[in-house]
């Protein structure tokens, strides 16, 4: 069975600029998150979807957002891009129920020059 | 509002021997779970182990297992007989155990992180 896919694996980006990120998760997922990882402040939860509902939105402006698609897909975009949004941005999906583990793509990486 | 603490931003093992990784935790929460995930250069984050709050016992996985204390908040990880290949970043996490309904309960909160190296 395929992991979570995440295209592109690396971005680069002129501030100012929007982005657009893809999550594919694993087959018969329905749950997919978003977490962005820094060297300053770690890893932070940005977004949760289920059946193409935002069910929890952490603590970030409102130049990120996302959705989810009928097939899972999930994309998530960040708009007027500014130098610390710079990350690797990680999806993770999970099958429905309150005792599924997270699984994790290898993330993609964007560079906000 | 869940806190998760890693102590030791760096550690290092000999092959074949044994170490510790600590981890506390804040919450006001009775029903939880908590996580130790790796993450290799490769970037994915790989669940090593999971425990319910409510099992007192500790989980284990082959050479992981954890120590988990539930009135100190305190969760660590022992992983034993390290290997060249356990060597990665390891992040404790917490979640909460519902919050809502099938769905809408994934949100982890990580710890900073310990970057582990295992010496050959």
């Amino acid at each position: 069975k395929a992991g979570v896919t995440q295209t592109p694996r690396y971005l680069i980006k002129t501030r100012g600029q929007q982005v657009t990120l893809s999550c594919s998760p694993i087959s018969g997922h329905r749950s997919v998150s978003w977490y962005q990882q820094t060297p300053g402040q770690g890893l932070q939860f940005l977004f949760e979807y289920f059946s193409e509902t935002q069910r929890n939105k952490g603590n970030f402006p409102g130049r990120f957002s996302g959705r989810q698609f009928s097939n899972s897909r999930s994309e998530m975009n960040v708009s007027t891009l500014e130098l610390g949004d710079s990350a690797l941005y990680l999806c993770a999906s999970s099958f429905k129920g309150f005792n599924s583990p997270l699984h994790f793509g290898n993330g993609t990486r964007l560079t906000v020059t | 509002a869940q806190t998760v603490t890693q102590s030791q931003p760096e550690m290092s093992v000999q092959e074949a021997e044994t170490v510790t990784l600590s981890c506390t935790y804040d919450t006001s929460e009775s029903d939880y779970y908590l996580f130790w995930y790796k993450q290799p250069p490769s970037r994915q984050m790989i669940l090593v182990i999971r425990q319910e709050a409510y099992k007192q016992q500790n989980a284990t996985e082959n050479r992981f297992s954890v120590n988990f204390q539930k009135a100190a908040k305190s969760f660590s990880l022992k992983i034993s007989d390290s290997q060249l290949g356990d060597a990665a970043m390891y992040f404790c996490a917490y979640r909460r155990a519902n919050s809502g309904g099938i769905g809408s309960n994934y949100k982890l909160t990580f710890g900073k992180g310990t970057l582990l190296t295992v010496n050959p």
